[in-house]
């Protein structure tokens, strides 16, 4: 497909356990962001990659969150020992190198219980 | 606190009508003005941006407009239709080639009424 895609859709996880949300962006957009939009707001910057470098990582909430570009293409955000407060969506967005519009990917809703 | 805001979160309109969407910024170097369209179960969908050397912009059915004076931005959208019915974000940043994550308000929730 010609769009950002996530996965998975839907992940379900118990308090304490880890997950990992996948992002693939546009082919050819070096930069890559990840946000968080709990319920009913608007989507919160979490971090920004340039390639494979991480150059922004000031929204991650706590260092229980941590994302990864090894290869400047698939981007993973990890999530270690969940708690509730982070059930929320987790949106990706790729653009083209010197261009401020991002795209976004459909999300992946996450609910910890 | 928020640099992005809205007014309203619902704006109820009726279908043929315009409408229009308000936002306030605070953030005076912001040079980057996006406004997308959410769906549910959806990401946000790019409808048109606007930079801070301009004061208007028109796209197919949407017109932007930037008020730097008091730093609110708008949208229009002219002969609303139902599949219009969504909550729309403004956003912004400060226009680093693409080197910055947005800023997002809270939204606005546009019901079309038939």
């Amino acid at each position: 497909g010609a769009g950002v895609s996530q996965s998975p859709r839907y992940k379900v996880a118990k308090r304490g356990q880890d997950v990992a949300l996948r992002c693939d962006p546009i082919s050819g957009h070096v930069s890559l962001f990840w946000y968080q939009q709990a319920l009913g707001q608007g989507p919160e910057f979490l971090t920004y990659f340039q390639n494979e470098a991480q150059l922004d990582k000031s929204g991650l909430p706590s260092d229980r969150f941590f994302a990864e570009r090894p290869e400047g293409s698939v981007s993973t955000l990890k999530i270690q020992r969940t708690q509730q407060e982070d059930s929320a969506v987790y949106l990706c967005a790729s653009s083209f190198p010197g261009e401020e519009t991002q795209y976004f990917g459909p999300g992946t809703r996450l609910l910890v219980l | 606190g928020e640099s992005v805001g809205l007014h309203l979160p619902t704006l109820s309109v009726q279908e043929g009508d315009n409408s229009i969407i308000n936002c306030a910024y605070s953030n005076s170097a912001s040079d980057y003005f996006i406004w997308y369209k959410q769906e549910s179960g959806k990401g946000p969908q790019f409808i048109i941006d606007i930079r801070s050397n301009m004061d208007k912009r028109q796209g197919q059915r949407v017109t932007v407009l930037l008020n730097k004076t008091v730093k609110h931005l708008s949208l229009q959208i002219a002969a609303t239709q139902p599949g219009d019915s969504a909550v729309y974000f403004c956003a912004e940043n400060l226009g680093y080639g693409g080197a910055d994550g947005l800023t997002f308000g809270k939204g606005t929730h546009l019901i079309i009424q038939p």
